[in-house]
């Protein structure tokens, strides 16, 4: 079992629909949970971290986890063609673990 | 605020070589860590440094080291190169080591085995 799980996908949603990326992770001691976007050949971008259970907003981003279920997700409201990317789950213990990244589309 | 810088940005190597690829962290920040990224295995942790110390270290071989300089440059040196080490290579920086501390990455060194 990965340690960082994600939906490889690809995702894709039409323009303005919410964009829902998921992921779970194995080790119960992770602290903090981050959310990082990388556009083709470019380095990761942190959008979102979130320590305590429950939502976190930022714009148009929500980040949510839930501890006991060892899950934490990000919502992308109003998708637009330039958040076409792929995000990476990242889940800090003793280090940081990424997962394999969920490739978005956003189509016009 | 400059971000993190990594030189060089691509690097074109050979089989048995070495190679050193450097890392300047944002300003203030102590804490250096670094990924190998390749298309099958995704974002891998290799190491990371504070004030000078290696403090976690990920499941690469010997021939992967690195280092911290006293104003919190790294850098990190691959021996013998193998064509599996052709990868993008990432540092990213953070304030301190702090579980919520959010770390920020450079744009990466490219190398590529010949």
């Amino acid at each position: 079992q990965k340690e960082v799980e994600q939906n490889s996908g690809p995702l894709s949603v039409p323009e303005g629909a919410i964009a829902s990326l998921n992921c779970t992770y194995s080790d119960r001691g992770s602290q903090s949970f981050f959310w990082y976007r990388q556009y083709s050949g470019k380095s990761p971008e942190l959008i979102m971290f979130i320590y305590s259970n429950g939502d976190k907003e930022d714009g148009r981003f929500t980040a949510q986890l839930n501890k006991a279920s060892q899950y934490v997700s990000l919502l992308i409201r109003d998708s637009q063609p330039s958040d076409s990317a792929t995000y990476l789950c990242a889940v800090k213990g003793n280090d940081m673990r990424f997962g394999a990244g969920t490739r978005l589309t956003v189509k016009p | 605020k400059a971000g993190v810088t990594q030189t060089p940005r691509y690097l074109i190597k050979t089989r048995g070589q070495q190679v050193t690829l450097s890392c300047s962290p944002i300003s203030g920040h102590r804490s250096v860590s670094w990924y190998q990224q390749t298309p099958g295995q995704g974002l891998q942790f290799l190491f990371e440094y504070f004030s000078e110390t290696q403090r976690n270290k990920g499941n690469f071989p010997g021939r992967f080291s690195g280092r911290q300089f006293s104003n919190s440059r790294s850098e990190m040196n691959v021996s013998t190169l193998e064509l599996g080490d052709s990868a993008l290579y990432l540092c990213a920086s953070s304030p301190g080591t702090e579980s919520n501390q959010p770390q920020h990455f450079g744009d990466g060194t490219r190398l590529s085995i010949l």
